[in-house]
């Protein structure tokens, strides 16, 4: 069975670092893409990016290019989201996912059970 | 603003039959393919159809998609109160190469 474990929730201020995690068990971690989404309070699903962890290949969202940080461990099967910079425009839920991406298609079959972010001074 | 545009709501009875629509353009659901999610307030979002019209595992066969052009059909037959949450489309956007979903829509039973 295919699980997605993510860490815990954080409370960070404007200007802070974070990084959060996403184990994948029960599948080739290394050789299928994995990704994050963004739910923010009250508002549908936002597209992050993805990672494959065999290459480390990523693909991003214009919205959060240049903004996060996706990065895997094929030693442990996790891949991290990291802010080096964070907003309170930050604060949202954050789920983890695995993505079948390829020319024609971009979907997750296994999420998350999301790790809430909350950014203020 | 969505990429992907969701009626905000709909609604019906239980044993009825719903139908949510996913409207894009030619660079996202006219030429890839679309998927389909589930989202209880509070919970993960759960996969109901992925390229177009298949079903992953676990997923009974009330639950319908199609694809017409730059437009993808969830159907729903059948209704349970159970089915009650948020509905959101998603697929590839070839311009921007990203993943990109639509606003999502909120089933109620009544």
């Amino acid at each position: 069975e295919v699980q997605m474990a993510q860490s815990g929730a954080e409370v960070k201020k404007p200007g802070e670092s974070l990084t959060i995690s996403c184990q994948g068990s029960g599948y080739s971690f290394a050789q299928q893409w994995i990704g994050w989404a963004r739910q923010m309070p009250g508002r549908g699903l936002e597209w992050v990016g993805v990672i494959y962890p065999g290459d480390s290949e990523t693909k991003y969202s214009p919205s959060f290019q240049g903004h996060v940080t996706i990065s895997a461990d094929t030693s442990i099967n996790t891949a991290y989201l990291q802010w080096n910079t964070l907003r309170a425009s930050d604060t949202a839920m954050y789920y983890c996912a695995r993505f079948f991406v390829g020319e024609y298609s971009g979907y997750g079959d296994s999420w998350g059970q999301g790790t809430l972010v909350t950014v203020s001074s | 603003q969505s990429v992907l545009t969701q009626p905000p709501s709909v609604s019906a009875a239980p044993g009825q039959r719903v139908t949510i629509s996913c409207s894009g353009s030619n660079s996202n659901i006219g030429n890839n393919f679309a998927s389909w999610y589930r989202q209880v307030p509070g919970t993960a979002p759960r996969l109901l159809i992925y390229q177009n019209d298949r079903r992953p595992s676990g997923i009974p066969d009330r639950f319908s998609g199609s694809k017409s052009g730059t437009s993808a059909t969830l159907d729903i037959t059948g209704l349970q109160t159970g089915d009650e949450g948020d509905y959101f489309c998603g697929t590839w956007d070839s311009s921007l190469g990203a993943v990109v979903f639509g606003g999502g829509t909120e089933l109620t039973v009544l």
